[in-house]
């Protein structure tokens, strides 16, 4: 079984721009999770999908977005980009929604903003 | 607010001694509890999870943790280090809508 993919794997966006990023789960798998992960803040939960709707949502500002496909696929969205917005983003596939059910993550995006 | 602490920024161990990497937590309530291990350049890898039920929790790789509620502590523990053990390690609790991860502690196991 393929695990969770990510794209692009590697990013270099300009202050002032906006980017988004792509996670397919794993086969089967309707719960998608989205992290960010930096040396400063650490790992951080920005949102989490099940069944094209937003369930949770951590401290992160408006210009963080993000949406679910019927195919189960995520992408999320960060608009006018800042320096602080360099980081790894993780995206996490589970079965169905709640925190009972594991995670699988996949090797993450990493945003480099200049 | 939930909050998870990993008191520890790294933990060094022997190969063959047993280690334990430490947790507490705080939050009101019956929490759900998690363990993650990350390798370099690569994404987070499920170890094991407290819900409910017995406060010894068994999961991959040869890891087991201990929930202690009276200490509000998630201790993970292995009888056995191993070189491929060396990673980033991460504590995380559940309450609510909220997944709150621990700042995270870094095993280097020596040979």
């Amino acid at each position: 079984k393929a695990g969770v993919t990510q794209t692009p794997r590697y990013l270099i966006k300009t202050r002032g721009q906006q980017v988004t990023l792509s996670c397919s789960p794993i086969s089967g798998h309707r719960s998608v999770s989205w992290y960010q992960q930096t040396p400063g803040q650490g790992l951080q939960f920005l949102f989490e999908y099940f069944s094209e709707t937003q369930r949770n949502k951590g401290n992160f500002p408006g210009r963080f977005s993000g949406r679910q496909f019927s195919n189960s696929r995520s992408e999320m969205n960060v608009s006018t980009l800042e320096l602080g917005d360099s980081a790894l983003y993780l995206c996490a596939s589970s079965l169905s929604a709640g925190w009972t059910y594991e995670q699988y993550f996949g090797p993450g995006t990493r945003l480099t903003v200049t | 607010a939930q909050s998870v602490a990993q008191p520890e920024d790294q933990v060094n161990v022997a190969e063959g001694n047993p280690l334990t990497v430490k947790c507490t937590y705080s939050v009101s309530g019956n929490p759900y509890l998690f363990w993650y291990v990350q390798y370099p350049n690569r994404g987070l890898q499920f170890l094991l999870k407290y819900i409910t039920g017995d406060n010894l929790v068994k999961g991959s790789y040869g890891f087991e943790a201990e929930f202690n509620k009276s200490q509000t502590s998630f201790h993970l523990k292995k009888p056995s280090a191993l070189v491929s053990d060396s990673a980033l390690y991460f504590c995380a609790v559940n309450y609510g809508n909220m997944l709150t991860f621990g700042g995270g502690t870094r095993l280097m196991v020596k040979p």
